[in-house]
């Protein structure tokens, strides 16, 4: 059984660009959690996918869509990128369309904004 | 506003009981969890409360709800040099919100 991965691992980018990550939910997870985690902070929820649809979504500004796919991997995307986007982005699959169901997180992809 | 608070440090000597505490705001929260996150790492869920419950204890850890107070605390008992992390207090609210803390990084002294 494998779990949660990401890609890539580290990513740099320049002020205005789009960025696509990417994440692989473990084996038998149909839900996909994206989370900002800004250097010494906590992660903040993005959105949720559930069944390939949204599920819910914190207070992040239109420019971060996202994706999910019929074997239940998920993208998230970022127009005009900012400084502020620089973060650690995690993302985490569950078995169900809840968080009190085991969360498993992924490594992270680091992203520089320059 | 939602809102979940943590203090930022905790030193404890090794074999000593560790106690993070949390606060949160919002009274609608279903469930309330602690997570671990270790250097480099991604985050590793530990337990988690519903919050109609008093207590939860699973082996070392022990969690505690003041729901009158808001207030959450995991206590860590017999705290070995593996146990060194940042510890995050989130709760959720309904089905579709997740709210994290800042982090604790327990440090662990000889």
């Amino acid at each position: 059984e494998t779990g949660v991965t990401q890609s890539p691992t580290h990513l740099i980018k320049t002020r205005g660009q789009q960025v696509t990550l990417r994440c692989s939910s473990q084996s038998g997870h149909n839900t996909v959690s994206w989370y900002q985690q800004a250097l010494g902070q906590g992660p903040q929820f993005i959105f949720q996918y559930y069944r390939e649809e949204e599920n819910g979504r914190g207070n992040f500004p239109p420019r971060f869509s996202g994706l999910q796919f019929p074997n239940y991997s998920s993208e998230l995307n970022v127009n005009a990128l900012e400084l502020d986007d620089s973060a650690l982005y995690l993302c985490a699959s569950s078995p169900d369309g809840r968080w009190y169901n085991e969360q498993f997180f992924g490594p992270g992809t680091r992203l520089t904004v320059l | 506003g939602e809102d979940v608070e943590q203090s930022l440090f905790l030193s404890v000597r090794e074999g000593d009981s560790s106690v993070i505490n949390c606060t949160y705001t919002d009274s609608s929260s279903t469930y309330l969890y602690w997570y671990k996150q270790e250097p480099g790492a991604g985050l590793q869920l530990l337990t988690y409360i519903f919050s109609n419950m008093d207590m939860k204890q699973d082996q070392r850890l022990t969690v505690l709800l003041n729901k009158k107070d808001k207030h959450l605390s995991l206590r860590i008992a017999d705290t070995q040099t593996g146990d060194s992390a940042i510890y995050f207090c989130a709760e959720s609210i309904g089905d579709d919100k997740i709210i994290f803390g800042k982090g604790t990084r327990l440090h662990i002294l000889p």
